[in-house]
């Protein structure tokens, strides 16, 4: 799987939008960018994830240059309970290889 | 969907003993893992199931660990002779073979060897 590079930490003004980037630039064509969040003492949770095209769900909107080799995650309106770790990752989806490689993340620190 | 659940949430042991933890996936996801994750690390992938067979394993998991998913439901990951090291968050997700297979994790065992 691709290596991902995501800033170490991050502030964010609460109800202002947060952006994530995240540097991924020898993905595979058949790698997919997933995000997921990790709040402090609990497991990972799902975010998000594309291929190619831009994607929003409830929780966040992400961002996939053209070129796929960066991504953004964007929490339009960041509370307090957004302050978590976030972990870009990309993986194959083939039904073969299944595990996810975290890096160490971004630490989004929303300030009240 | 009740999510995944671990049990317990919390063990503290005595070095050289041994400790089992359990995982129970979200209902008729046939694809079990098992995570640690240590203190300012992200998780790291210890094995996985698919429905009763365990297809790959880390060279993380040594030969102290073990893993079972004897009906391809729940799992158990057995520690033997636990040492200090093995001080950690263990995180277990289940998936779905169907689609792009999104794993969803439980929130995890800590686990303290003193």
């Amino acid at each position: 799987d691709a290596k991902t590079t995501q800033p170490t930490s991050m502030d964010c003004a609460e109800g202002r939008a947060a952006n994530l980037p995240c540097n991924h630039s020898t993905i595979s064509g058949n790698e997919y960018v997933y995000w997921y969040r990790q709040i402090h003492s609990q497991g990972p949770q799902y975010i998000i994830h594309g291929l190619k095209n831009n994607e929003t769900n409830e929780m966040a909107s992400l961002i996939i240059t053209e070129d796929r080799k960066s991504s953004t995650l964007i929490l339009p309106h960041a509370t307090l309970r957004d302050t978590a770790v976030y972990y870009c990752i990309v993986r194959v989806v083939d039904g073969a290889t299944n595990k996810l490689i975290f890096g160490t993340g971004t630490l989004l620190a929303v300030q009240p | 969907d009740t999510g995944v659940s671990q049990d317990p949430r919390h063990k503290i042991t005595k070095r050289g003993q041994n400790v089992t933890f359990r995982c129970d996936p979200i209902s008729e996801h046939n694809r079990l893992y098992w995570y640690r994750q240590t203190l300012g690390q992200g998780p790291e992938f210890l094995t996985y199931f698919q429905n009763e067979a365990q297809l790959e394993k880390s060279r993380l998991l040594s030969d102290r660990f073990s893993a079972e998913r004897p009906k391809g439901s729940f799992s158990t990951l057995e520690i033997q002779r636990t040492e200090q090291g093995d001080s950690a968050m263990y995180l277990c997700a289940s998936s779905s073979r169907q689609g792009i297979e999104t794993q969803y994790f439980g929130p995890g065992t800590r686990l303290l060897v003193l």
